[in-house]
């Protein structure tokens, strides 16, 4: 058990629709990362943010959006959904979210959109 | 911009044999280096991790990796593969100290590894 913590571990949607996956990091990191991994496009960094704030920006559409809360967890939304959004989508935190520090995953979130 | 190659999608070794999966990576400077192993349903978790000093990093569950500079490699290995060693495994790097990476990491495509009894 890595410390991180995602919801739901499984969901099916419509094209088109809209979801929140939910991600709470382990305990004492302040950094939040997001990734997607699907079977074209391999593991695929979208988005960290560290404290509250956005510190890098990956391969992330303009459909999808993130943020971190004061709690620091952090929620990944995902709109106008389509069959190729269907992935696992990872979090994972660090402690600083500085080169080095060690990034640990959670389980993932399986999205499925039909 | 860095990358990682792993050129073995898929490789089958024996129950008790040695194993060595290949990683080569581009990046302008020394950077960290990373082992993550994926097991069928579950999340990432780290083997080992390489940030300076001993180029022979010893990990979790018998592992080991060894980082060459000359070779931009970084190859796992184990001398005795267990049949619980069967599951998807990713090399990734991220930015040197100092470096604006922040943290995050550039995957591989992955490398399955499938242990026959």
């Amino acid at each position: 058990d890595s410390g991180v913590t995602q919801t739901p571990k499984h969901l099916i949607t419509a094209t088109g629709q809209r979801v929140t996956l939910r991600c709470s990091p382990r305990s004492g990191d302040l950094s939040v990362y997001w990734y997607q991994q699907s079977l074209d496009q391999g593991l695929q960094f979208l988005i960290q943010y560290y404290n509250g704030e956005e510190r890098a920006k990956g391969n992330i559409l303009e459909r999808f959006s993130a943020q971190q809360f004061p709690d620091l967890h952090s929620e990944l939304n995902l709109s106008s959904l389509e069959l190729g959004d269907s992935a696992l989508y990872f979090c994972a935190s660090s402690e600083q979210g500085l080169s080095g520090n060690t990034i640990y995953f959670g389980e993932g979130s399986w999205l499925t959109v039909v | 911009a860095q990358s990682v190659t792993q050129p073995d999608i898929h490789i089958t070794v024996s129950e008790g044999a040695s194993l060595e999966l290949r990683c080569n990576y581009s990046y302008g400077a020394t950077p960290y280096l990373f082992w993550y192993v994926q097991s069928p349903g579950q999340g990432l978790q780290l083997l080992l991790k390489y940030f300076s000093g001993d180029t022979l990093v010893q990990g979790i569950k018998g592992f080991e990796a060894e980082f060459k500079r000359s070779q931009s490699s970084f190859n796992l290995r184990k001398p005795s593969v267990h049949w619980s060693d069967a599951a998807e495994y990713f090399c990734a790097v991220g930015g040197s100290a100092g470096g604006t990476s922040y943290g995050k990491l550039t995957f591989g495509q992955g490398t399955i590894l499938t242990v026959h009894p």
